[in-house]
């Protein structure tokens, strides 16, 4: 059974840093794409960062302006994410999300239950 | 940017109505549209890939059609614990993008 399961959010403060992690099981985990997404409370859902199975691609939202950075652990099984500088407009619950590909067409199939940031003074 | 612009944004529903929720994107986008269902307090669950075909261990009262820029999810006989919030998402393009959602409530 896939199970992703994501920790480290807190309320932190304006400017303030935070790493989140999400472990991976039930898959082999070196051999998918994983992504961040984040839902702001009571709004719609959000991509924030991709990386390669191999951790060599990255891309990131626009938005993010070189705040985050994404990151994987395979030995680990494990997916990170450090984002610094944070801002009130971060405040989300934050989610890893596995990326499955058949034919280039890709999409993604399984989601952790997300953990929470609040970024408040 | 693709813009995916889902309608309604709410939909209150008896329960064995049939629902019919659009998702328009701003540009061509083949059938690389899928469809999320999030209970609250839940995380997304998918409920059809490629515009069209189920997820694994989707209720088949769950369907999905359409191709390039005009999709439909519907849901025929919708049951109770079919109350959420419904999301389309494309995969094509960076940044990969979500509709703002469809939010349907149980009469």
């Amino acid at each position: 059974e896939v199970q992703l399961v994501e920790s480290g959010g807190s309320l932190v403060q304006p400017g303030g840093s935070l790493r989140l992690s999400c472990a991976a099981s039930g898959f082999s985990f070196s051999s998918y794409e994983m992504n961040w997404v984040r839902q702001a409370p009571g709004k719609g859902l959000e991509w924030v960062s991709y990386i390669s199975g191999g951790g060599t691609t990255i891309f990131y939202a626009d938005s993010l302006k070189g705040r985050f950075t994404i990151s994987r652990d395979n030995a680990k099984n494990s997916l990170y994410l450090q984002m610094n500088s944070l801002r009130a407009e971060d405040t989300a619950i934050y989610y890893c999300a596995r990326r499955y590909c058949s034919s280039s067409n890709c999409l993604l199939d399984y989601w952790g239950q997300g953990t929470l940031v609040t970024v408040s003074s | 940017e693709i813009v995916l612009t889902q309608s309604p944004d709410f939909q209150s529903v008896t329960p064995k109505e049939k629902v019919t929720i659009t998702c328009r994107a701003s540009q061509s986008i083949g059938s690389s549209l899928h469809w999320y269902q999030q209970k609250p307090d839940q995380s997304p669950k998918l409920l059809i890939k490629y515009a069209s075909q189920s997820f694994s261990g989707v209720p088949s009262r769950f369907s999905g059609s359409g191709s390039g820029t005009d999709f439909t999810l519907t849901i025929n006989s919708l049951e109770a614990e079919d109350a959420a919030t419904y999301y389309c998402h494309q995969s094509t393009s960076l940044p990969w993008t979500f509709g703002q959602g469809t939010k349907v409530e149980i009469k």
